[in-house]
């Protein structure tokens, strides 16, 4: 699987838009881009998933750059209750595997 | 119900003792999964059961055994760990790929956090 490279923290005042990148220079075709984020003292929390094309869900979107080198999540109005370590992950299709990198800790401040 | 769950919360165990890791979900998923997951890390994928056979080992020491009884019921015994086998250990699962599907979520339980003395 391809890997990521993402900021190791942000900060983001509650309420505003949340942006996070991810690069995955070295992706290839068939592999698909997920995201997914961990609360403190819980599991990891799927958000969403896109191969190219641009993507929205109940939680966040999801924005690929064309050359699918990047990627940026977003949360459209963070809460304080966003804060956690957003993980940005690579996968082929039809693969059984999650392999997490470092993540981004995110900081929604008041 | 989109619930894994995993028992018991917390363990603490000498490395002469035996225990064991419970994990459950009543989804109908028939992928399941552990990690193991180090203090300020990510987590590490360890093992992948998928339709109950064991399809993924991470190369994980045998003092690690997986079993998976039933398709909801996932189970990791511990022997003879080490003080480093200190971690979270998290269970996953997903729905199986067979049906045309090849993109799912996992689910993760809340963990177990570990500490071998």
């Amino acid at each position: 699987d391809a890997k990521t490279t993402q900021p190791p923290s942000m900060d983001c005042a509650e309420g505003r838009a949340a942006n996070l990148p991810c690069n995955h220079s070295t992706i290839s075709g068939n592999e698909y881009v997920y995201w997914y984020r961990q609360i403190h003292s819980q599991g990891p929390q799927y958000i969403i998933h896109g191969l190219k094309n641009n993507e929205t869900n109940e939680m966040a979107s999801l924005i690929i750059t064309e050359d699918r080198k990047s990627s940026t999540l977003i949360l459209p109005h963070a809460t304080l209750r966003d804060t956690a370590v957003y993980y940005c992950i690579v996968r082929v299709e039809y693969g059984n595997k999650l392999v997490f990198g470092a993540g981004t800790i995110l900081r929604v401040k008041s | 119900d989109t619930e894994v769950t995993q028992t018991p919360k917390h363990l603490v165990m000498g490395m002469t003792n035996k225990k064991s890791l419970k994990c459950e979900q009543h989804m109908g998923h028939r992928a399941m999964y552990w990690y193991k997951q180090k203090a300020k890390k990510p987590p590490e994928l360890m093992f992948v059961y998928s339709y109950e056979k064991l399809s993924i080992n991470e190369s994980v020491p045998s003092r690690f055994s997986p079993e998976c009884p039933n398709s909801s019921l996932l189970n990791l015994h511990l022997h003879a760990l080490q003080p480093e086998d200190s971690a979270l250990y998290l269970c996953a699962s997903s729905p199986g790929l067979a049906g045309g599907r090849s993109h799912y979520e996992q689910y993760f339980g809340p963990g177990t956090r570990l500490t071998v003395t």
